[in-house]
């Protein structure tokens, strides 16, 4: 069983640019949630999707947005990066209805300059 | 607004002595309640839950306890062990039984001495 896993890793994107994360889901499991987290803070929950379609949003303007597709796999894709948004941005995968936590993927650094 | 609050930044224990992790909430929506534990360079890994129709939830050596009318909620690591130390995040949700849209407190580092 393999599990979360997200590219890439670390990336440095200059103010303005646009960005994409990518993520794949552990087997077996169809939702798909991406945090935010900054230095020093708590992960903040950023939309989740469910079969293909975003499924709950948080605070966070449209310039976030996502897919995910059949196979379940995911992206993030900021425009117009700001220097705020430098985070580890976190995938998470899990199945609907069933409890427990997600799995997390190990997160991608994103430093915006 | 901080909803699930952990205010002790760090915490040191001796191995083989109890570590008590705290966590407090404002939400009175929250009805589900899991803590996370996450290594440098890793993403946090799901450690136990507990809803709200409960006030004990055991695993093995990690016990959480919820005490609703104070809002607060703690995690029991006994023994504790060196590989315990870590970056403990308390997270909570709103959506019965659901992972769906966690909100996390910004952790609390243990730090387990041999």
């Amino acid at each position: 069983e393999t599990g979360v896993t997200q590219s890439p890793t670390h990336l440095i994107k200059t103010r303005g640019q646009q960005v994409t994360l990518r993520c794949s889901s552990q087997s077996g499991h169809n939702t798909v949630s991406w945090y935010q987290q900054a230095l020093g803070q708590g992960p903040q929950f950023i939309f989740q999707y469910y079969r293909e379609e975003e499924n709950g949003r948080g605070n966070f303007p449209p310039r976030f947005s996502g897919l995910q597709f059949p196979n379940y796999s995911s992206e993030l894709n900021v425009n117009a990066l700001e220097l705020d948004d430098s985070a580890l941005y976190l995938c998470a995968s899990s199945s609907q209805g069933v409890d427990g936590g997600y799995t997390f993927g190990s997160g991608t650094r994103l430093t915006v300059v | 607004d901080q909803q699930v609050k952990q205010n002790s930044p760090s915490l040191s224990v001796q191995e083989g002595r109890i570590s008590i992790l705290n966590c407090d909430y404002t939400n009175s929506m929250f009805d589900y309640f899991l803590w996370y534990k996450k290594y440098p360079a890793e993403g946090p890994t799901f450690l136990i839950s507990i809803s709200s129709i409960k006030d004990k939830n055991e695993d093995g050596r990690f016990t959480v306890f919820l005490n609703k009318s104070a809002k607060h909620l703690s995690l029991h690591i006994v023994p504790s062990q060196p590989g315990d130390s870590a970056v403990y995040f308390c997270a909570a949700s709103a959506s019965w039984g659901s992972n769906y849209k966690l909100t996390f407190g910004k952790g609390t580092l243990l730090t387990v001495n041999p």
